[in-house]
């Protein structure tokens, strides 16, 4: 079954204006934690923001914010005022704390492209 | 601070031959992680390393590839022999401890891999 699902292969956004990428994830564990992370032309992966599965509050880091939603299995990566340079795919991931496998590894969705036009 | 760095950037090479892949994680990161993307398809976890020990390598597909890290520092990937379903990129993600829910992996660019 599907960790992650980000069911938005592409998104096209007006410069300036917000954008919501979403993000579906399952898991039983309890605790959990959950990452965005932006992937630009250039290959490597940025850390945008994260969100732990125990956090009342949600997730804030500059012009990105995290729409978690614990009940429905949700955290929606919201851009605000976009820009050019946020072009780029982004990639919704999940670390379940299994602490009887000692797993660590992110599990990955399937990424949105974000392309911002002027 | 240098960040995670992989080598080569690109290989492209003929199924049946070897290539190795290689990772130099951010000095002082016990943790080693090894991705990859296929055909546009999610990425996907290989192997984790704790410093040389590895921890978790419920992800490799199967025999042809080997993951080393002597030593515990940097990391190489080999697949032998390359198959067409190998092409992809390969990721490379460290992290300081691994015992934080919320630890982020600092990834390198990847090493584009094509198997013609």
């Amino acid at each position: 079954a599907q960790k992650i699902t980000q069911t938005q292969p592409g998104m096209f956004v007006q410069e300036k204006e917000a954008v919501t990428l979403d993000c579906t994830y399952d898991t039983s564990d309890p605790s959990y934690g959950l990452f965005w992370y932006k992937q630009p032309s250039s290959g490597e992966m940025i850390f945008l923001i994260y969100q732990g599965s125990y956090d009342q509050q949600n997730a804030t880091e500059g012009r990105y914010s995290l729409n978690f939603q614990k009940a429905r299995k949700s955290a929606n990566l919201v851009i605000s005022a976009s820009q050019l340079g946020d072009s780029a795919m982004y990639f919704c991931a999940m670390r379940e704390f299994l602490m009887d496998t000692g797993r660590r590894a992110l599990t990955f969705g399937s990424g949105t492209r974000l392309q911002v036009q002027p | 601070e240098a960040g995670v760095t992989q080598f080569p950037s690109h290989s492209v090479i003929e199924k049946g031959q070897t290539v190795t892949l290689r990772c130099d994680p951010i000095s002082g990161h016990d943790n080693l992680y090894w991705y990859r993307r296929v055909m546009g398809k999610e990425i996907k976890f290989l192997l984790h390393f704790v410093k040389e020990s590895k921890q978790d390598e419920s992800g490799m597909p199967n025999n042809r590839f080997l993951a080393e890290r002597t030593g515990g520092t940097y990391s190489t990937l080999k697949v032998q022999p390359a198959e067409l379903e190998d092409s992809g990129v390969y990721f490379c993600a460290s992290s300081p401890t691994g015992s934080s829910p919320n630890e982020k992996l600092f990834f390198g660019s990847g090493t584009q891999l094509s198997v013609l």
